[in-house]
């Protein structure tokens, strides 16, 4: 079983759809998680930090369910430069602080 | 405020020769990390470092990878001998510290390397 799954996608929405991506991750002692987006395999960007309590961020509301080791993230009226490939992140998964990131699920907006 | 640099951003070597991949992080950053995607692959840790410290090696090959983060200078990972498996983008992340709420890592644009 992976660390980090993520279902590939791609996920082809209109714009101004809601689209929701979701995350499992396997080791109960992971201490922190995020969201990241890259573009066409440039460098990552912190997208948001995930917590319990929920989080929200504009348009983009992240969660986590530490009892079924679950993170999600919800997208509200996607813009045509939404487009990319969001990676679920979780920190200490294998111990220590090291980053360990899913495949990535695909996103496209279309007109 | 300058954020992650990495150089070169593309390198291209012959089978057999060294590669040294240079990251200067974050102002204020004193935790680097490199990561390696291969061609439709993931991003995989490899290896952190503190000044002139290595924390955790574990996703680093057991040969011809080296890193380093002097206390003066960048941070460097050193790969010797290429061969055309280590084709990849490498990626350097920082940190400032490890409280949590400030411990999210940062990436340069990475170094895209080439072994031909």
């Amino acid at each position: 079983r992976k660390e980090v799954e993520q279902d590939p996608g791609p996920f082809n929405v209109p714009e101004g759809a809601t689209v929701a991506f979701n995350c499992t991750y396997s080791n109960s002692a992971s201490q922190s998680f995020f969201w990241y987006r890259q573009d066409c395999r440039k460098e990552p960007k912190l997208l948001m930090s995930v917590y319990s309590s929920g989080n929200e961020d504009g348009r983009f509301t992240a969660q986590l369910n530490r009892a079924s080791q679950y993170i999600s993230l919800l997208i509200r009226d996607s813009k045509l430069s939404d487009s990319a490939t969001y990676l679920c992140v979780v920190k200490g998964a294998g111990g220590g602080n090291k980053l360990t990131f899913g495949t990535g699920t695909q996103l496209k907006v279309e007109l | 405020n300058a954020g992650v640099m990495q150089n070169p951003r593309h390198l291209v070597r012959r089978r057999g020769q060294e590669a040294r991949l240079r990251c200067s992080p974050m102002k204020g950053h004193s935790h680097v990390y490199w990561y390696r995607q291969l061609p439709e692959e993931g991003l995989k840790f490899m290896v952190y470092l503190q000044k002139e410290n290595i924390i955790d090696e574990s996703g680093m090959p057991k040969e011809r990878f080296s890193a380093e983060f002097p206390k003066e200078g960048p941070s460097i990972l050193r790969i010797q001998q290429v061969v055309r498996g280590d084709s990849a983008a490498y990626f350097c992340a920082s940190s400032p510290l490890f409280k949590r709420g400030e411990d999210e890592q940062y990436f340069g644009p990475g170094t895209r390397l080439t072994v031909t």
